[in-house]
């Protein structure tokens, strides 16, 4: 059982915006950087944003990370066909010593 | 290219054994933080264990004692033994790297190897 929660799913129509929170504790979000990842279907994990707010190189700009307390949200702008995938946000925890991810967000265009 | 490769994976009996090998390319395994994470069929990613650089490993709770990682640095190959299999170890293993890059996020990916514990 994931100490991160997220909602299971999420929805716009293209061009909207969305928005995913991941929740956590002072033990992983609060004290610790939230990390991104997005997954296609039958593909592995993607980074998107990593260090809270932070996009590697070639990830569009319409991605966006923010951090506050021990919460995290995850921003898609100008949505488009090919977000409709899976998302999981991820952080250290420092009390169960390990990388613990969130429990995964659907996002469906409309 | 800078790839991970995994291999190893298959069918297993319950209590079984199996070993898993991701093999690097264009980067230096035993300069990173080495990772397995696993991903049941239809369900989330569960991180699994790191070796770091140093040699120190850490494991989830769930595969502590069961699981051990390792790496031959002269194949640039990390390893994931696993014994005493459950049928809730099943799933597709993926290895990743935690780079230096991009903070302590898995900046790279193999395409995983499917894990079956079954009877």
């Amino acid at each position: 059982q994931s100490v991160l929660t997220q909602p299971p799913s999420a929805s716009g129509t293209p061009g909207q915006k969305v928005t995913i929170s991941c929740s956590g504790s002072s033990s992983n979000i609060g004290t610790k950087t939230v990390n991104w990842y997005q997954q296609l279907p039958g593909a592995a994990p993607k980074l998107l944003i990593h260090s809270n707010n932070q996009r590697p190189s070639g990830v569009p700009d319409r991605f966006s990370g923010s951090k506050s307390g021990t919460s995290a949200s995850l921003a898609i702008s100008g949505l488009q066909s090919e977000d409709e995938t899976d998302y999981y946000c991820a952080a250290w925890d420092y009390i169960l010593d390990g990388y613990v991810f969130g429990t995964g967000t659907k996002v469906t265009v409309l | 290219e800078v790839q991970l490769v995994e291999s190893g994976g298959g069918l297993v009996q319950p209590g079984g054994s199996l070993r898993l090998s991701c093999a690097a390319s264009g980067f230096t395994v035993s300069s990173n933080y080495m990772n397995w994470v696993r991903q049941a069929p239809g369900k989330g990613l569960e991180w699994v264990s790191v070796i770091y650089s140093g040699g120190s490993r850490k494991y989830a709770a769930s595969v502590k004692g069961r699981f051990t990682i390792s790496r031959h640095n002269s194949e640039n190959t990390v390893f994931l033994q696993m014994n005493s299999l459950r049928t809730e170890d099943t799933a597709v293993y993926y290895c990743a790297r935690d780079g230096d890059r991009y903070g302590d996020a898995f900046d790279i990916w193999g395409q995983g190897t499917m894990v079956t514990v079954s009877s």
